[in-house]
């Protein structure tokens, strides 16, 4: 079965330091996409960024890139220059081509910026 | 237009009661999911639909939860017989692609919070 483990259940970062978030998945399935949401107060879920698994590139968005290890089934998020907006609770997700098309979420890490 | 609207938004029941909860995905979006998210956990998957196929049930976690989407739209989430172990942030998700969260980002409600005293 796919699980996600994301082992920090909480996070602190300076204003407009660095941090990155931790995430590792397990699975047997080859061709999978990966995501990284943000969740704030509000529990709207936001799409942050994703990963398709046949990438080698690593993803990036803005202030947001991932350091995807396909071996290692690691799926880090890094977050530059943090803002206070960024504070929220972030999942990272997994999703595989079986044709189930469920989203395996981890357990979240919550993010608190320092002004 | 406007995003995944979700009713109520929070909801207290005795235990024992039945209760409803309302996901209006975006229009047009053929797949529609589930979530609960209980206080310090992720978010556990409960059911799929996608356009007219039959709803993958996998992740409801006893007979006393069922759900509905009619005419491919509007989704019903149901739990007979509260518990208080199903208190929770219940989570409504949709997607445009007819493969669901692959091809495009999933878009979710504020979610409904249930307590069940």
């Amino acid at each position: 079965a796919q699980t996600v483990t994301q082992s920090q259940p909480e996070m602190s970062v300076q204003e407009a330091e660095t941090v990155t978030l931790s995430c590792t998945y397990d699975t047997s399935e080859s061709d999978y996409y990966l995501f990284w949401y943000k969740q704030p107060p509000s529990r709207q879920m936001i799409l942050v960024i994703r990963q398709e698994a046949y990438k080698q590139q690593n993803a990036t968005e803005n202030r947001f890139s991932v350091n995807f290890q396909k071996a290692a089934k690691s799926f880090s998020l890094k977050i530059s220059d943090s803002q206070l907006g960024d504070a929220a609770m972030y999942f990272c997700a997994y999703i595989d081509l079986t044709g189930a098309n469920n989203l395996f979420f981890g357990t979240g890490t919550r993010l608190t910026v320092i002004p | 237009g406007a995003g995944v609207s979700q009713s109520p938004s929070n909801k207290v029941t005795e235990k024992g009661k039945d209760v409803e909860l309302r996901c209006d995905p975006i229009s047009g979006h053929t797949a529609l999911y589930w979530y609960r998210q209980s206080l310090g956990q992720g978010l556990e998957f409960l059911i799929y639909f996608q356009g007219n196929s039959a709803p993958d049930k996998s992740g409801l976690p006893s007979d006393r939860f069922s759900a509905e989407r009619t005419g491919g739209s509007v989704s019903t989430l149901t739990i007979q017989r509260t518990q208080q172990e199903d208190s929770a942030v219940y989570l409504c998700a949709s997607s445009l692609d007819w493969q669901g969260a692959l091809n495009s980002p999933l878009h979710f409600g504020n979610g409904t919070r249930l307590t069940v005293t």
